[in-house]
């Protein structure tokens, strides 16, 4: 079946650090990929997307490629923010399927000054 | 502009009595989904509805069940079957077709039993 590995957090980096969160999958042919991020008391908001392999996705200087070859899609920003603070979830959609995500178990950021 | 509005943010329920929250989107979107998430956790699927009049189960639907009369509205009833209903609820929407679509989220009803 489908699946999404995520590194555990929390994640604690000082301000201006860079960031990796790590994700990686499992599902047959080319999956579409997702990075939502998740605020203290809301919703899960879209951050970027890839369709296919070696798509780079890019949001608020949030960058993630899509690696077919090791089936990963890892999230970096070179300087994050105290702003940046909140919960990451990757996710993908099978290719050749109506819309049904699969989710990571989520990865916590906090940005400290 | 369009979204998902979930009502309402904050909803208290007594111990043996069901509780519906509302969920509604004007995206035109033909698939609703009901997510639950515990402090802490990742998402687990409640329901999901693909077209009007028709819903799947989830991950986890015992002890919820739901509706889907309209396009538009997609409310979950918390039963009294369900043991430990204290969770943050998510509502979201999609585009059926293809797969290059994410969901959409609403902001989400935090659910107490006291």
């Amino acid at each position: 079946g489908n699946s999404v590995t995520q590194m555990e957090g929390p994640v604690t980096l000082s301000e201006e650090a860079f960031l990796t969160i790590n994700c990686t999958y499992t599902a047959t042919g080319y999956p579409s990929l997702f990075w939502y991020v998740q605020y203290p008391g809301e919703g899960l908001q879209l951050l970027l997307k890839a369709t296919k392999a070696d798509d780079k996705g890019s949001n608020k200087g949030f960058e993630a490629t899509y690696r077919k070859e090791t089936t990963s899609f890892h999230l970096e920003k070179g300087s994050v923010q105290v702003s940046d603070s909140a919960v990451y979830f990757c996710a993908l959609n099978p290719a050749g399927t109506a819309s049904k995500l699969t989710f990571g178990t989520g990865t916590r950021l906090q940005v400290t000054l | 502009d369009g979204g998902i509005t979930q009502s309402p943010k904050y909803l208290f329920r007594k111990e043996g009595q069901n509780v519906t929250l509302s969920c509604e989107q004007n995206l035109n979107h033909d698939a609703m989904y009901w997510y639950r998430q515990d402090p802490g956790q990742g998402l687990r699927l409640i329901y999901y509805s693909q077209i009007v009049n028709d819903f799947q189960k989830g991950d986890i639907a015992e002890g919820y069940s739901v509706s889907r009369e309209k396009k538009e509205s997609f409310p979950l009833t918390v039963t009294s079957a369900q043991k430990n209903p204290t969770a943050f609820y998510l509502c979201a929407s999609s585009i059926v077709r293809g797969s290059n679509y994410g969901y959409t989220f609403g902001s989400g009803t935090r659910l107490t039993v006291v």
